[in-house]
């Protein structure tokens, strides 16, 4: 079926690495930008990082920006994130979402995973 | 950096109107979209484009965008609808912004 499933959270030391996937199916994977947004532990959403639907471009929320890293694989259909020196204000759960296209939901979440937690804490 | 400033709670009782806005310096040249995260899941896309309804939303859920202001309104407002609701945007380079959500209490 349609859907999005993210993997790769867990508890990381400050100053380590970790990379999130969100493995896709269902659907065109190679015809839907794709972004990550995260949600701390009793905050709100906030828009980390978006990737076109050919990798051509990226784009992230300037406190990640440096340190994050969106890419994708279109042969897999999988995204990534790839999250460097992580901080403990990185500390929240992990959403991938699809953006609609054009025709159908154009430039909307229409899509989302269930979320990877990510704890950053020594 | 741009902001989407939104009021932190609403409180309606079951069958009246809740309104819910969002305030940006950029959205009168940028759409709003509005998203619904009920409690423990992820957010459900509710309306796109300042005002249209994904199919499956009901009827009672409608937007408006006006100026600096984008407008959510639950006409005759469900107990179902308690929830988070946050607006969404770009700014003028195309990054994504969300703004601090609306606790809707429905009681």
């Amino acid at each position: 079926q349609v859907q999005l499933v993210e993997s790769g959270g867990g508890v990381v030391q400050p100053g380590r690495s970790l990379r999130l996937s969100c493995a896709a199916s269902g659907f065109t994977f190679n015809s839907h930008g794709m972004h990550w947004v995260r949600q701390g532990p009793g905050k709100g959403l906030e828009w980390v990082a978006v990737i076109w639907y050919d990798g051509s471009n990226q784009y992230y929320t300037d406190s990640v920006k440096g340190r994050f890293t969106i890419s994708r694989d279109n042969s897999k259909n999988t995204l990534y994130l790839q999250m460097n020196s992580l901080r403990a204000e990185d500390t929240a759960v992990y959403y991938c979402a699809r953006e609609g296209v054009a025709d159908q939901l154009p430039n909307a979440f229409d899509l989302w995973g269930q979320g990877t937690m990510v704890t950053v804490s020594s | 950096s741009y902001e989407l400033t939104q009021s932190p709670s609403v409180s309606v009782s079951p069958g009246q109107t809740a309104r819910i806005t969002c305030s940006g310096d950029a959205l009168p040249k940028k759409y709003a979209y509005w998203y619904q995260q009920r409690s423990g899941q992820a957010p459900v896309l509710v309306i796109y484009e300042d005002s249209k309804r994904p199919s499956g939303i009901p009827e009672r859920f409608s937007a408006s965008s006006s100026g600096t202001m984008a407008t959510l309104t639950i006409s005759g407002a469900q107990v179902e609808d308690e929830a988070d609701y946050y607006c969404y945007s770009t700014d003028r380079s195309g990054k994504g912004v969300f703004g601090g959500g609306t606790k809707l209490t429905v009681l």
